[in-house]
């Protein structure tokens, strides 16, 4: 089976960087991926990793460890309209990706 | 372009009632997912669509959810004798085949079992 593990909600400021985990154990890896959700929105892509480091794109950037089963997404010079929910997907063993419950972010002036 | 479609966006139905949910992915691309998210949860995998292959049915909650998939384009996804657990938001989601494409998913129906 797969379990992927985010916390349920972050809040931070305007201008602030926010970090959001993401922990996963699966049968076998075949990338991670970073979605934004928008309240009553369908989730976009945010980011791809495969290989262990970071992927930078503009302000938003994702690190992997694969060894570490471990990811996040950080989110520089935030602005209220990144207020929404984050969500951690991994394909494991087959090409179905699998989700996370989400991480729910706040960003408050 | 277009991106992938579904309809209705929107689905009152009676309890024990069939319904029927319509999904138009990104022309090209030869992967599908239907995914559901109920209220403060995680998009829960359904079905998914590759080309000619048989399709993975590994995440279907009941044999009263089927679906289909006609020329390898349009899927619809039925539920019979609808339940209330079965309210939630239906996601459809398509992508190019391939582990590092991205999938792109429509606005979703949203279900009501009333």
């Amino acid at each position: 089976g797969q379990n992927i593990d985010q916390p349920t909600e972050m809040t931070a400021t305007e201008g602030a960087i926010v970090q959001i985990n993401c922990t996963y154990q699966t049968s076998g890896f075949n990338g991670l991926f970073w979605y934004q959700q928008h309240a009553g929105e369908a989730p976009t892509f945010l980011s791809y990793n495969v290989l262990d480091g970071l992927e930078e794109k503009g302000r938003f950037s994702s690190f992997l460890s694969r060894s570490k089963g471990y990811s996040y997404l950080l989110l520089k010079e935030l602005q209220m309209k990144d207020s929404a929910s984050y969500l951690c997907a991994v394909r494991g063993g087959s090409y179905i990706p699998t989700f996370g419950r989400g991480t729910s972010l706040i960003v408050h002036p | 372009g277009a991106g992938v479609s579904q309809s209705p966006s929107n689905k009152v139905t009676e309890k024990g009632k069939d319904v029927e949910l319509r999904c138009d992915p990104i022309s090209g691309h030869t992967a599908l997912y239907w995914y559901r998210q109920s209220l403060g949860q995680g998009l829960e995998f359904l079905i998914y669509f590759q080309g000619n292959s048989a399709p993975d049915k590994s995440g279907l909650p009941s044999d009263r959810f089927s679906a289909e998939r006609t020329g390898g384009s349009v899927s619809t996804l039925t539920i019979q004798r609808t339940q209330q657990e079965d309210s939630a938001v239906y996601l459809c989601a398509s992508s190019l085949a391939g582990e590092a494409y991205e999938q792109y998913f429509g606005p979703g129906t949203r279900l009501t079992v009333t």
